[in-house]
């Protein structure tokens, strides 16, 4: 198995407040994703990394911002979180853009 | 802009039958990657498979198989002789070459019950 954590594993939070979502690697691998997960969407992307400090958007970007100052860590912040942003939150890594990724256990978000 | 459709969104078989699993995907590149992506009742999601678009032999790998079809744009995904350990959610998707990190695009997924 892929060396993927995430922290939290799941949380609960109210409206309007921010919350950041950690993703760890053992792997030394140079692409991070965050997707996130709902019911008839399958996964989206969020935002992406290419190297550290290298970050991009992706296709569901408004509302969340990323950090990434390690090569083994890769932030995920919502700044206000609304009840739109519930959902099941995951990691995933990649050592080539074209390779297959692998993920984490997902973080599930509940924004009350 | 790139898109995966699986028709079927919930598939229920009795143990020892055969299911195919349909997803058509669309692209305007002529080099992207092909997945699919197993998601059990835990909720981890695990690789299956990965094809590049120049590459369409047919892959088996034990009970599962996978028919790469460019013609009709399909990646379809058979597994013979189903047991009850199958069941579990997956996801087809693709990513395009020098498209966003080659981000995945899923499809909505196919929910596949097998029952005892």
């Amino acid at each position: 198995d892929a060396g993927i954590t995430q922290s939290p594993r799941h949380k609960v939070t109210e409206t309007g407040t921010p919350v950041t979502l950690r993703c760890h690697q053992t792997e030394n691998h140079r692409y991070m994703y965050w997707y996130r997960q709902d019911p008839g969407h399958g996964l989206r992307l969020i935002h992406y990394s290419y190297g550290v400090k290298d970050t991009d958007k992706g296709e569901v970007s408004d509302g969340y911002s990323v950090s990434r100052s390690k090569t083994e860590d890769f932030l995920l912040t919502l700044e206000s979180a609304t009840s739109s942003q519930t959902s099941v939150y995951f990691c995933a890594i990649t050592d080539r853009e074209e390779y297959e990724q692998y993920f984490g256990p997902g973080t599930r978000l509940t924004v009350t | 802009a790139q898109k995966v459709t699986q028709a079927q969104t919930e598939i229920s078989v009795v143990e020892k039958e055969d299911v195919t699993l349909d997803c058509v995907y669309e692209t305007r590149d002529t080099t992207y990657y092909l997945f699919w992506y197993k998601q059990p009742p835990s909720g981890e999601l695990v690789f299956l498979i990965r094809r590049n678009s120049f590459d369409e032999q047919n892959e088996i790998s034990g009970r599962y198989s996978w028919n790469f079809q460019k013609s009709t744009s399909s990646f379809n995904f058979t597994i013979t002789a189903s047991q009850v350990v199958d069941s579990a959610v997956y996801f087809c998707a693709l990513s395009e070459e020098g498209n966003a990190g080659n981000m995945l695009t899923f499809g909505g997924g196919t929910r596949l019950m097998v029952k005892p």
